[in-house]
């Protein structure tokens, strides 16, 4: 099973700050990485897919970079609906499907 | 507009029984790999199962192998989970998932139902 490791597990950032959250994976996963955002009491929705390609309609401040075991999620400058909690996922080698434990990004 | 509708949850005793269903509409469903992911109260997100867009190939988390039962009725738009021998660890809201890509089982969940809670307890 491949494990998927977050960090931070908690962000605090301001409004119009860059924010950068690490993903890293217990071998290699090519660049099958999708990231999620989460807000509270809703589903999550996909970000980014293949390590950085934009799903539909997601800002271009949000970029996904990486390969192998390493990843980058970057949001350039928050705004205030970017405060939520980001999982990425590897699809890579499966099953299992594994996500990581998430990092929130939180208000300062 | 890509719509999943989860329904069936709700409180279950140790060792009973639910079946989670999922209406889709607004896409081809009999193409789309459809999955199972489920998130316990505070915590993240975990993979439960899939089934191929053919029905062929059918995956499911170790964590509920033999008790979790996947399954899809194309004519019907609809995904289900059968959900035997539960436990108070499988508490969590399930969330239907769409494969982002048709004919294919690639595991990027493009759209997600608003989820069902199931709630096992004594």
């Amino acid at each position: 099973e491949i494990v998927m490791t977050q960090s931070p597990a908690t962000l605090s950032m301001s409004p119009g700050e860059r924010a950068t959250l690490s993903c890293r994976a217990s071998q290699s996963v090519s660049s099958d990485l999708a990231w999620y955002q989460q807000k509270p009491g809703q589903a999550p929705r996909l970000l980014i897919y293949g390590a950085s390609t934009r799903a539909t309609g997601v800002p271009a401040r949000f970029s996904g970079s990486g390969s192998g075991t390493e990843f980058t999620l970057i949001i350039s400058s928050l705004q205030s609906e970017d405060f939520a909690i980001y999982y990425c996922q590897q699809y890579k080698d499966w099953p299992p499907l594994t996500f990581g434990g998430g990092t929130k990004v939180e208000i300062k | 507009e890509v719509h999943l509708v989860e329904s069936g949850g709700g409180l279950v005793k140790p060792g009973g029984s639910l079946r989670l269903s999922c209406a889709a509409s607004g896409f081809n469903f009999r193409f789309y790999t459809m999955n199972w992911v489920r998130q316990a109260p505070g915590k993240g997100l975990e993979w439960v199962s899939s089934i191929a867009y053919s029905g062929v190939y059918i995956y499911y988390a170790d964590s509920v192998k033999g008790r979790f039962t996947i399954s899809r009725d194309n004519a019907q738009n609809s995904l289900y989970l059968q959900m035997n021998n539960l436990r108070a660890e499988d508490t969590a809201t399930y969330y239907c998932t769409r494969d982002m890509v048709d004919t294919s089982m690639v595991a990027e969940f493009d759209s997600w139902g608003q989820g069902t809670l199931v709630t096992v307890s004594s």
